[in-house]
This record gives C-alpha cells, structure tokens and sequence, in this order.
C-alpha cells in the first residue's frame, strides 16, 4: 500500500521553540515536497527535495529549513517558530521531477505555534 | 504569474444530482491539470489528471478542459455525501504546479 506519511498530525508550540515535522514515504519515490495550507492562500511551496542532500527553495522558504538523509524521509524544521507559521503543513512525493509528476500527499501536521 | 481560481467557494447539492466545479487559470502555456480532493482531516488524493482538450473521465469523474478559455472544470456523477470535501484543482506549465484554493462541496443525503 503506498503511501506517505506525517508525525505529528497535530503539535502545539510557543513562539520561539524550535519544530520539527517529520515525512515518510514507501514508495521510493525521488523527489518530496513540503508545503503549508492556509485558509484563502491555497498550497504554497515551501522546499523541494530531489533527493538526499539535494534540496531547492520553493516559494515560501523564509523560516524553514529542510533536511533529507535517507530517500524515505524528508524532515521541515523550524528554528525559533513564530506565530505566523500556524498552518497546516503537508508532505508529498512524486516519482517524477518535473512540474507534471502526480504528487502522492501525506495526511498532513496541524501546528499552532502559540 | 500563473493565477488559478476556483468557483465556487462552496456548493451544496443532494445526493445524486451532478456536481459542478470550475477552474479558470491564467497562463496558456499550462499543460497538466489535476484534481484533487480533500477530505478534512486528511490528505490530498488525485481524482483525474488531464493533459490536453476534451474531457476525461475517472470513475464518477470528469474533467473537462478548454485551454482557449483558461478553463477546467470537474463533474462530480451521482455524487454521496462520502463525497463532501474540499475539491483543489492543480495547474502546471513547465515552471511550477500552482494550487487553487479550493471549493467546498457539501453533498446532503
């Protein structure tokens, strides 16, 4: 059964704690993809990993920061949070690189950073 | 930039009556388009994917694109109230996939 998969689902900090949001999936897919969801604003893009320790900004990466070790795993931290990264944030993969590849997504982290 | 919409924000239909979603973006030059839905609480899961005029049917679900008129839009047959959920569509060209901001659909037993 492929599929992608995020811990925690829901996590409550306070502004300036450090986060970390944790993504895996089984499909061996190359490329993964983070992203937060908010109300009015749609997906936004936040990092982009091609694969281990290859990683590329998308359009909202001010914040955060990514690590990617193992293929199956693909980590978005955030150092200092603040209460503007409130959101919903979902993980993807994709067997392909490009803009078409079908992105597999996980059930996605709600975070409160208080 | 590419620009994606949805319509409507939100849309209430019985069950069984055919559900209707539109999409309209901004650049031409797309070529892939996606559906998605998204059950609350839940990820995102692909519904149709649809890369050139006409239409395509997945199941229940139909796309149907007009890429003159910057149009996409999703028919929902026989929709169930399983089917309430927030329906996102996704437009590509060969910069970057843009989301749209997705339409609510209630389906009422």
């Amino acid at each position: 059964d492929m599929k992608v998969t995020q811990m925690p689902r829901y996590l409550i900090k306070r502004m300036g704690e450090n986060v970390l949001l944790e993504c895996g999936q089984d499909m061996s897919h190359e490329t993964m993809y983070w992203y937060r969801q908010d109300p009015g604003l749609g997906l936004q893009l936040i990092y982009i990993s091609y694969d281990v320790d290859s990683n590329s900004e998308g359009d909202i990466p001010k914040g955060y920061r990514v690590s990617r070790k193992k293929r199956e795993h693909f980590s978005l931290i955030l150092d200092s949070a603040k209460t503007n990264q409130t959101s919903v944030y979902f993980c993807a993969s994709s067997q392909d690189r490009g803009n078409y590849a079908e992105q597999f997504f996980g059930p996605g982290t709600r975070l409160t950073v208080l | 930039q590419q620009k994606v919409q949805q319509s409507p924000e939100s849309l209430t239909v019985s069950e069984g009556a055919m559900a209707s979603l539109n999409c309209t973006f901004s650049d031409g030059t797309s070529n892939n388009f996606r559906w998605y839905r998204q059950h609350s609480a839940k990820g995102l899961e692909v519904l149709v994917s649809i890369f050139s005029d006409g239409e395509k049917e997945e199941g229940r679900f139909t796309a149907h694109l007009n890429r003159a008129n910057l149009h996409v839009s999703l028919h929902i047959r026989e929709p169930q109230p399983s089917d309430s959920a927030v329906y996102l569509c996704a437009v590509s060209n060969t910069n970057k996939v843009v989301f749209g901001t997705g339409t609510r659909l209630q389906v009422l037993p």
